[in-house]
């Protein structure tokens, strides 16, 4: 079945770091990918998505980029805020199927 | 600010009690999601409503009953609840569920505690 891998976490880095979170993927289909942030206390939200190979999504200075041969969709962002810790979950959707598929999540924690 | 309102926020029920959690969305999108979320997991889906009808319920136990009363509500009635049923329950909609690349939208979710 469709699955979503993400690099383990905790990450921590310093403010302005670059930020790279790894996620892979393996679908029968040709799935759409996602990256939603969940703040502490808050529910999901969608940082930025991508249906099909190469495209770029981006949002509040993240990219992700849809790689078809390397099946992998990684999170970047130039210059972190510490406002940027929260957990980041990667997710693909199948087609026409109406289930998100998630990785693990990945916490993110920034220090000034 | 999230477009999916969920209600209520915390909830703490014993293990006989019956109580209902609700969401509400005004997008005009017509799936809806519950999902389940244990704390440093990502979110379980439960169930899905598409076009207020019941299209995908993850064999979840009678003790969890979902409802769809229109298109912009949807709720889930709790009974006989166990302890391990405490985590935080969250709610989603998309514009029609039909085609995957359709992000879900969700809301801040329900805390629910057993005693």
């Amino acid at each position: 079945g469709d699955s979503v891998t993400q690099m383990e976490g905790p990450v921590t880095l310093s403010e302005e770091a670059f930020l790279t979170i790894n996620c892979t993927y393996t679908a029968t289909g040709y799935p759409s990918l996602f990256w939603y942030v969940q703040y502490p206390g808050e529910g999901l939200q969608l940082l930025l998505k991508a249906t099909k190979a190469d495209d770029k999504g981006s949002n509040k200075g993240f990219e992700a980029t849809y790689r078809k041969e390397t099946t992998s969709f990684h999170l970047e962002k130039g210059s972190v805020q510490v406002s940027d810790s929260a957990v980041y979950f990667c997710a693909l959707s199948d087609g026409g199927a109406q289930k998100l598929v998630f990785g693990q999540g990945t916490r993110l924690t920034i220090n000034p | 600010d999230t477009e999916v309102t969920q209600t209520p926020k915390h909830l703490v029920m014993g293990m006989t009690n019956k109580k209902s959690l609700k969401c509400e969305q005004h997008m005009g999108h017509r799936a809806m999601y519950w999902y389940k979320q244990k704390a440093k997991k990502p979110p379980e889906l439960m169930f899905v409503y598409s076009y207020e009808k019941l299209s995908i319920n993850e064999s979840v136990p009678s003790r969890f009953s979902p409802e769809c009363p229109n298109s912009s509500l949807l709720n889930l009635h709790l009974h006989a609840l166990q302890p391990e049923d405490s985590a935080l329950y969250l709610c989603a909609s998309s514009q029609d569920g039909s085609w995957g690349n359709q992000p879900q939208h969700f809301g801040d979710g329900t805390r629910l505690s057993i005693l």
